[in-house]
C-alpha cells in the first residue's frame, strides 16, 4: 500500500527566504510522486512531478523536490518565497501508472511574511 | 476548452436530503475520479471511472453512487446526505495511460455542507 506523511500541517517563512516542505512516502514498488498546490477558494494545480527519471524535479514558479529513495523523502523547495506563494501544498502518490487513482498527504499550509 | 467544470460551486442541504454534484470534461479524458477534501486529511478518492460505463470504488465510497454514461460526464450522487458529509468535493480526468504517468485535471470543487 502507498501513503504519503507531511511532516509539518504549517510553515511560515519571511517573504525572500527559503522555503522546505517535507514529505515522507511509503510505498511497495517504485512510486509517482508528485506536489500539487491549492490556493485560497481554488482548485489544484500541479507543481510538479517525479516518474523514475531524474531525481531532482524542477516545477513551476522556481519550486523543485529531490526524490531521495534511501530517505523515502520527496522534500519541496524554493529558494525565495514570495507572497504569492501562500497556499496549500500537497505530496501526493500515483497509486498506479494510469494516474486516476492519488493517495494525498494531509497538506503543508504555507503562510508567507512580508 | 472548458476542462473540469462542476456543479454547484456551493450546496447546503438538510440531513436525509438528496442531491447531485455533477463533473464534466470536454478534453476527451477517459478516465474521471471523484475527490473529497476534509482538513488535515488531504483528498480522499471516493469512486472513479476508467471509460463509458465502468466504474470502481475507491478509499471512501459509502453513501456515494456513480455512473458513466457518457466519456464526457461523471455525476456523484447524495442519496441521502448525512453531516459526516460536509466537505470539499473534486472531480478530476485524466487520459488513458500511455507512456509514463498521467497528470490529473481538477475541477474547481463543490462546497457541501449538510446540516
Amino acid at each position: 500500500a502507498q501513503s504519503v506523511t507531511q511532516l509539518d500541517s504549517h510553515v511560515s517563512v519571511s517573504e525572500g527566504t527559503p522555503v522546505l516542505l517535507r514529505c515522507n512516502y511509503s510505498s511497495s514498488y517504485s512510486p509517482s510522486l508528485f506536489w500539487y498546490v491549492q490556493h485560497p477558494n481554488k482548485g489544484l494545480q500541479l507543481l510538479l512531478k517525479y516518474t523514475s527519471a531524474a531525481t531532482l524535479v524542477k516545477g513551476i514558479n522556481g519550486f523543485e523536490a529531490e526524490f531521495k529513495k534511501s530517505e523515502t523523502s520527496f522534500h519541496l523547495t524554493k529558494p525565495s518565497a514570495h507572497m504569492s506563494d501562500a497556499a496549500e501544498y500537497f505530496c501526493v502518490v500515483s497509486v498506479n501508472n494510469a494516474g486516476n487513482m492519488l493517495t494525498f498527504g494531509g497538506g503543508t499550509r504555507l503562510m508567507v511574511k512580508p | 476548452n472548458a476542462g473540469v467544470t462542476q456543479t454547484p460551486k456551493f450546496q447546503v442541504l438538510k440531513t436525509g436530503q438528496s442531491m447531485t454534484l455533477q463533473c464534466a470534461q470536454d478534453m476527451n479524458h477517459e478516465y474521471m475520479s471523484w475527490y473529497r477534501q476534509d482538513p488535515g486529511m488531504g483528498l480522499r478518492l471516493i469512486h472513479y471511472s476508467v471509460g463509458a460505463g465502468i466504474t470502481d470504488q475507491g478509499e471512501v465510497p459509502n453513501g456515494y453512487n456513480v455512473s458513466r454514461s457518457t466519456t464526457e460526464d461523471f455525476p456523484l450522487r447524495l442519496l441521502s446526505a448525512a453531516p459526516s458529509q460536509t466537505s470539499v468535493y473534486f472531480c478530476a480526468s485524466t487520459r488513458r495511460p500511455g507512456l509514463g504517468y498521467n497528470e490529473q485535471f481538477f475541477g474547481p470543487g463543490t462546497r457541501l455542507t449538510v446540516l
